[in-house]
């Protein structure tokens, strides 16, 4: 059974702190990580995606990766009461085929 | 450019009708990939289509199916509806199978 494990939540963080997300997954072979923020009621949003060992940052978001570790995270730094939401981690396996977290919730508080 | 499109996005059914929902990706897009999304189960991968053929297909019963059209567009059909369908089912498109891009869902209710 491939599992993709996130924290429940729900984390809380002050306007301007840093938000730390966490993810690890079961499945060695895995490929490609995503991580997608949902509001509720809405659709999965794409925030992004990172394949290799390291960090990848895209503004005031940064996603690490540890192959070894089978551990993805995601910081946002100077978080905003807008990134209140629902994170979901997700992992494309070898066979292509997706695996998602059952997501973390994180509020922003002002 | 638009945004994937899901039809219709509410839908009220009973136990054991069968229901057909619709999905139109992005210009350009082939390959469609369908969820469900319920609060206890995250969100769980029904089957991806890539140019009219089923090429991954999830852990689910029978009763659910899908098919694509020359036109990227897609469908997934459940049969004989049970009270633990009752969901929101997803549908995500992307150029090659990496980003997916998702649409707004379709809520299903079985009643």
């Amino acid at each position: 059974q491939k599992e993709v494990e996130q924290n429940s939540g729900p984390l809380s963080v002050p306007e301007g702190a840093i938000a730390s997300l966490n993810c690890t997954y079961s499945d060695r072979g895995s490929q490609s990580f995503f991580w997608y923020r949902q509001y509720s009621g809405k659709s999965p949003e794409l925030i992004m995606f990172i394949y290799s060992n390291g960090d990848k940052e895209d503004g005031r978001f940064t996603a690490q990766l540890n192959k070894a570790s089978q551990y993805v995270s995601l910081l946002i730094r100077d978080s905003q009461p807008s990134d209140s939401a629902t994170y979901l981690c997700a992992v494309k396996e070898a066979g292509n085929q997706f695996y998602f977290g059952t997501g973390t919730s994180l509020t922003v508080i002002p | 450019k638009a945004g994937v499109t899901q039809t219709p996005r509410y839908l009220i059914k009973t136990r054991g009708q069968q229901v057909t929902l619709s999905c139109s990706p992005i210009s350009g897009h082939r390959s469609v990939s369908w969820y469900q999304q319920t609060p206890g189960q995250g969100l769980q991968f029904l089957f991806e289509y890539f140019s009219e053929t089923q090429r991954n297909k999830g852990n689910f019963p029978g009763r659910f199916s899908g098919r694509q059209f020359s036109n990227s567009r897609s469908e997934m059909n459940v049969s004989t509806l049970e009270l633990g369908d009752s969901a929101l089912y997803l549908c995500a498109s992307s150029l090659v199978l990496n980003e997916q891009f998702f649409g707004p869902g379709t809520r299903l209710t079985v009643l």
